[in-house]
């Protein structure tokens, strides 16, 4: 069965510090990847995602994500954080042509300012 | 653009009653609706997938009979719990694909509702 492993469930950073999320996946066909932010009291916003072509994407507010494929991976980064990012990541996958989308566990980024 | 609603944001109701929750696209036609809920500290759970003119598709130990989808139009799902117990107490979150995003499940989520069981 497919699964996402997100291997930090909480994250602290300085202000300025760079950040790398991890992102594991299990499925041996193509896929979509996903991150999604999910700010205090908001909704899930799309950050980056991944379908094709060059593996590594550029999303919104200078994060990026490259797609490993011989290491099943998609980690997000960004080279210097800032306390608005503060929120909680989710990594996500759909196999191409699927229907349905499987959640990572979330990382819970706190930025100290 | 691709803006989804969720109301009500935040509901509270005693056991045994039924609340509906409404899923609105507000600026796309959203052949699909999917219907997560989200647990304290874990991630989202896919309840049940909602086809336009369909029948809800619901994973595996979702009780179809408790959380019912309604997909009546291109811009509204509706999910009701009926007969509430304290254990459905959850972050319900919606989320929407276009007919043009089935290829790579795109989806655009809604704010969620935040229901409680007394």
């Amino acid at each position: 069965a497919q699964s996402v492993s997100q291997h930090n469930h909480h994250v602290i950073l300085s202000e300025a510090a760079s950040l790398e999320l991890g992102c594991n996946y299990s499925y041996g066909g193509t896929v979509n990847l996903f991150w999604y932010v999910q700010y205090p009291g908001q909704h899930l916003q799309l950050l980056l995602k991944y379908f094709s072509g060059d593996p590594l994407v550029k999303g919104i507010k200078g994060f990026e994500a490259e797609f490993i494929k011989s290491k099943f991976s998609f980690n997000l980064r960004k080279p210097s954080v800032q306390w608005s990012d503060t929120a909680e990541y989710f990594c996500a996958v759909t196999n191409t042509g699927g229907f349905k989308t499987i959640f990572g566990a979330g990382t819970r980024l706190f930025v100290k300012a | 653009g691709a803006v989804v609603s969720q109301h009500p944001s935040r509901v509270i109701c005693k056991s045994g009653t039924s609340v509906k929750i409404e899923c609105r696209s507000l600026d796309f036609q959203a052949t699909t609706m999917f219907w997560y809920r989200q647990f304290p500290k874990k991630s989202l759970m896919l309840m049940a997938t909602s086809n336009e003119g369909s029948k809800a598709t619901y994973e595996q130990g979702v009780e179809k009979d408790k959380f019912l989808i309604n997909h009546a139009s291109l811009t509204l799902s509706t999910l009701t719990v009926t007969s509430a117990h304290p254990e459905d107490s959850s972050f319900y979150i919606c989320s929407a694909r276009a007919r043009e995003d089935a290829v790579y499940n795109e989806q655009f989520f809604g704010p969620g509702t935040r229901l409680t069981v007394l």
